[in-house]
């Protein structure tokens, strides 16, 4: 079974970049999987930050940002803030009709 | 304005079968251009994708799950509907419905926590 590996957490701090992995236990994650970013604040809904690769949902601000590095899918925040700090999910189309999230990546902004 | 609401019982005894309901308000169920997908996740553990439909009928499923999962919809009451059977306590988790497309979901309702047990 494939499994979609994301760092456990991260911190940065105010105003610092940080930049998260998405990748799959069997080979290289590519535009082809259309990754797309979820933020999760406890209690709260998850929110569409990123999808297929690198558009960024509509209302999100331009510190978020998408690609692909290596052979990895990544999630970048430039000038993180206090309101960052949140879960970030990675979601990945595996093929034949098959989704799946990552384990998620806590974000620490201090 | 799009809105999904999750409906269902919140309480299900362990090797019965949960029944969710989705219903979407604001806009069409019916649309070619969307899909329509179930998403669960565990207190304090990570999202996991459950399955998605089209209004054509064509169902996906996680492989994990597809020998418990039914996921179906009523395009005239504008709703979709998720059947998980056979629960046991590791099935306890708040469940989202959303719209699926371009690889997302967006909107996702409020979320419907099901516990587990007898």
């Amino acid at each position: 079974q494939t499994v979609v590996t994301q760092e456990p957490s991260f911190a940065v701090s105010p105003g610092g970049t940080v930049t998260l992995t998405c990748g799959l236990s069997s080979g290289s994650v590519s535009t082809t999987n259309y990754p797309s970013w979820f933020q999760q604040t406890p209690g709260q809904t998850p929110r569409t930050l990123i999808y297929t690769t690198n558009t960024r949902s509509s209302g999100v601000p331009d510190r978020f940002s998408g690609s692909i590095l290596g052979n990895k899918a990544a999630l970048t925040i430039t000038g993180a803030q206090a309101d960052d700090e949140s879960d970030y999910y990675c979601f990945l189309y595996l093929g034949s009709g098959v989704w799946v999230f990552g384990g998620g990546t806590k974000v620490t902004v201090l | 304005q799009l809105q999904l609401q999750e409906s269902g019982p919140g309480l299900v005894k362990p090797s019965e079968t949960l029944s969710l309901t989705c219903t979407v308000s604001g806009g069409s169920i019916s649309s070619s251009s969307y899909h329509w997908g179930w998403v669960r996740q565990p207190p304090g553990k990570g999202l996991e994708w459950l399955a998605t439909i089209h209004y054509s009928g064509t169902t996906y499923y996680n492989p994990s799950l597809k020998s418990r999962v039914i996921i179906s919809m009523d395009t005239a009451k504008d709703q979709f509907s998720l059947k998980l059977s056979s629960v046991t306590s590791a099935d306890t988790a708040v469940y989202y419905c959303a719209r699926h497309f371009d690889h997302r979901f967006d909107p996702w309702g409020q979320g419907k926590l099901v516990t587990v047990s007898s």
